[in-house]
């Protein structure tokens, strides 16, 4: 079985830019959700999506918005791009949710404001 | 929301010796505690989790207690080795459709 695949693995993009990421999910997961991950703050939950609705959020400002497709895989938008928002954004998958079950990661996207 | 604190935040130990992580929640509700593995440059993984209604799981070198009185949760794990070294995540859930509030993890670094 296939794993969580991120793409792209890295960008580079400059303030004010917008940037979308892409999530694939394990085959057969319906449950999405994106962290961001910086050096001493731990992973962040951003959002969670489960068959096309989003079902939770987190503390993050509305310039960070994302969306599920009708084959689960999704994506992730960030408009108008600040240096703070440097980091790895880590897309985790699982059948139903990770309030009780495993959580599998993708490898991330390394994004990099300047 | 849930609030998980982590301690500490580094951990240097040496090959062989034990090594415990604690990790304290803020939501009473919360039953499900799992702990991830982050090797450098790698996604983190599922290492080993615990519910509410145990107070403790092994799984070989790798053990997790939890007090749900005090609202703690620890990892312990045994004769350490050099692969062991990496980033340990404790997290906290309410379970169902809930999501994860993660700790802001512990680095574990074991020398030879």
């Amino acid at each position: 079985k296939a794993g969580v695949t991120q793409t792209p693995r890295y960008l580079i993009k400059t303030r004010g830019q917008q940037v979308t990421l892409s999530c694939s999910p394990i085959s057969g997961h319906r449950s999405v959700s994106w962290y961001q991950q910086t050096p001493g703050q731990g992973l962040q939950f951003l959002f969670e999506y489960f068959s096309e609705t989003q079902r939770n959020k987190g503390n993050f400002p509305g310039r960070f918005s994302g969306r599920q497709f009708s084959n689960s895989r999704s994506e992730m938008n960030v408009s108008t791009l600040e240096l703070g928002d440097s980091a790895l954004y880590l897309c985790a998958s699982s059948l139903q949710g990770h309030g009780n079950t495993e959580a599998f990661f993708g490898q991330g996207t390394r994004l990099t404001v300047v | 929301g849930e609030n998980v604190e982590q301690h500490p935040s580094t951990l240097s130990v040496q090959e062989g010796d034990s090594a415990v992580i604690k990790c304290t929640y803020s939501d009473s509700a919360s039953n499900y505690f799992p702990w991830y593995k982050q090797e450098l440059g790698k996604r983190p993984q599922l290492i080993i989790d615990i519910r509410s209604n145990v107070g403790e799981k092994k799984d070989q070198r790798i053990a997790v207690t939890l007090n749900k009185t005090a609202k703690h949760f620890s990892l312990h794990i045994t004769e350490t080795q050099p692969e062991d070294s990496a980033v340990y995540f404790c997290a906290a859930s309410k379970g169902g459709y809930s999501t994860l509030t993660f700790g802001k993890g512990t680095m574990l670094l074991v020398s030879p």
